[in-house]
């Protein structure tokens, strides 16, 4: 079956301008997750959502980053007035639940590069 | 605070020799510990896990990792290293503070096998 996917693979933007990352998560995964992986800070968690609400959005560095999630699938993470440190890799992953340890399954990544 | 720390950068072997990738955890309780791999412009990809029972866990492509309590050590180990197994290697935590799952990334260890 499909896996996680996300688009765009790579968006290069300038300095302020807002950009919108999608992620298609497994059909039936109820928890979704987005990450940041930067060369600086390794693998952060950023925020969670379970169906289409987000009860943890400790990891979203300011209010310039918010996420959400419709029909408990698609998820878009938006970054407004892009930061040249907001150059990382983007990743989406999703499970079944969130109980037992249930690993996740993560998509391919977005790289974003704000110049 | 929970943590994860993985000691090595970079770890280097020569094919058909085994390998170790170490791993050292800090959490409160009982660690739900897992490994990814990653490789060159690709998500993460799940290898293996422990949640409970035996220490030895066993995963895809020959990999297996020893939970060690009173070390709180959870190593990723190979009998003999094959040339491909050459990427990116996390070593990751169940968030215990939260019911989110959200996972706690160690800093990464490049793994290169040498022919």
């Amino acid at each position: 079956g499909a896996g996680v996917s996300q688009s765009p693979s790579n968006k290069v933007t300038e300095k302020g301008k807002d950009v919108e990352l999608r992620c298609d998560p497994i059909s039936g995964h109820t928890a979704l997750y987005w990450y940041r992986q930067s060369l600086g800070q390794g693998l952060e968690f950023l925020i969670y959502f379970q169906g289409n609400s987000a009860p943890d959005k400790s990891g979203l560095p300011s209010d310039r980053f918010s996420a959400e999630r419709t029909g408990g699938s698609v998820s878009t993470l938006t970054i407004q007035r892009t930061q040249q440190e907001d150059s990382a890799v983007y990743l989406c992953a999703s499970s079944l639940a969130t109980s037992k340890g249930r690993e996740q399954f993560f998509g391919p990544g977005t790289r974003l590069t704000v110049l | 605070a929970q943590s994860v720390a993985q000691p090595e950068d970079q770890v280097n072997v020569a094919e058909g020799n085994p390998l170790t990738v170490k791993c050292t955890y800090s959490v409160s309780g009982n660690p739900y510990l897992f490994w990814y791999v990653q490789y060159p412009n690709r998500g993460l990809q799940f290898l293996l896990k422990y949640i409970t029972g035996d220490n030895l866990v066993k995963g895809s492509y020959g990999f297996e990792a020893e939970f060690n309590k009173s070390q709180t050590s959870f190593h990723l180990k190979k009998p003999s290293a094959l040339v491909s197994d050459s990427a990116l290697y996390f070593c990751a935590v169940r968030d215990m503070a939260s019911n989110t799952g959200k996972l706690i990334f160690g800093q990464g260890t490049t793994l290169q096998v040498k022919p």
